[in-house]
Formats: structure tokens, sequence, C-alpha cells
């Protein structure tokens, strides 16, 4: 079966800190590998993806996520949080023709 | 272009209402998705349609019906909701379907009371 666990359904940074949040998946085939954001009342924004390219991806925003395939984790990181990053972000994986999302993490940016 | 739009943005009906819920996008893709996602919720999956044809239909009750009419539009027909339906309805699109990205669209807020 194929799943992803985001550790941490919530996370608080101050603003200029790193943000780090973790991912990590089961699968049995490599997948394709998504991190969404949703800020309040909006829909799912697309921030990267990995398709078995480069195990380092650069997204939108400042964001990026490493793929490691020996610790089968996608963690996004971006070096300096900003308030605007506040919002729910969405870990997700694609094996085949489905789409599992993870719980969500929410993410708090303090001034 | 990675538009894909929502109509209407907002909806309030009574349980023994008919409304649809419109989608659509102009990119091209072949697949198309109805998500229904609750508060602090990750998105669940209703319905797939690729290639203009169900694919997947996860257990939904009746009182939703999904139409596909052309490869850009994608409607969600609501008949006899319930209270519990009330949530967030995402509609997303891929260039195909399998383990292609999904493009969202901003959602119909659902309020059925």
């Amino acid at each position: 079966a194929q799943s992803v666990t985001q550790l941490g359904s919530h996370v608080s940074v101050s603003e200029g800190a790193l943000v780090l949040l973790r991912c990590n998946y089961s699968s049995s085939v490599p997948p394709y590998l998504f991190w969404y954001v949703q800020y309040p009342n909006q829909g799912l924004q697309l921030l990267l993806k990995y398709t078995s390219a480069a195990t380092l991806v650069k997204g939108i925003n400042g964001f990026e996520a490493e793929f490691k395939k020996s610790e089968t984790s996608f963690h996004l990181t971006k070096p300096s949080a900003h308030m605007s990053d506040a919002a729910e972000y969405f870990c997700a994986v694609s094996p085949g023709n489905q789409f599992y999302f993870g719980t969500g993490t929410s993410l708090t940016v303090i001034p | 272009d990675t538009e894909v739009t929502q109509t209407p943005k907002h909806l309030v009906m009574g349980m023994t209402n008919k409304k649809s819920l419109k989608c659509e996008q102009h990119m091209g893709h072949r697949a198309m998705y109805w998500y229904k996602q609750k508060a602090k919720k990750p998105p669940e999956l209703m319905f797939v349609y690729s290639y203009e044809k169900l694919s997947i239909n996860e257990s939904v009750p009746s009182r939703f019906s999904p139409e596909c009419p052309n490869s850009s539009l994608l409607n969600l027909h609501l008949h006899a909701l319930q209270p519990e339906d009330s949530a967030l309805y995402l509609c997303a699109s891929s260039p195909r379907f399998e383990g292609k990205t999904q493009y969202f669209g901003p959602g119909t807020r659902l309020l059925v009371l």
C-alpha cells in the first residue's frame, strides 16, 4: 500500500528562521512526489514536484525539497520564513494512477 | 496558462435543492478530478475522468452526479444533499491520468442547510 506521512500537524517558526516540513512516503516503486500549499479559503497550489530527474528540487517562493530514497523522505525547506508563508502544506505521492495526500502541516510564522 | 476555474465560489443550498458545480480548464488536459475537502483535512478523491470517461468513482453517494460534457468541462450535479456534505469542493486536472501533476482550481465552498 502507498502512503504519505507528514510529521507534525502544526509547525511554528519565527520570521526569518528556517522552515522544515517533513514528509515520508512508502512506495514499492519510484514515485512522483509533490508539495502543495493551500492558503485559507483557496485551492491547492503546486510548490514543487520530484519526477526522478534531480534529487534536489527547487520550487516557487524560495522553497526546495530533497528526495532521499534511502530515507524514503521528501522534506520541504525554506531558508528564511516570511509571514506570507503561513498556510497549510500537503505532501503527495503518485506511484501510478493514484494520488495520495498526507494529512497536512499547518505552518505558523511568528513575527 | 495553468489555470483551472470553478464556479460558483460559494453556494448555499437546502437539502431539497438541485444545484451544479462547474469546472473548466483550457490546458488540453485529458484527466479531470473532483475532490471534497473538509476543514484542516487533505482533499478526498471523489471522481476521476480520463479522456471524458469516468475512470474512478470512490464510492460516492448517488446524490453527487458527475458529468464531463467535453474535454475542457467538468460538472458536479448535486441533489438532496445532507448538512455533512458541506465542504470545499475542488476540481483538478492533469495532462493525463497516471502520476502526473494535478493542477487545482480555487474550489467551491458549499454550505448545505
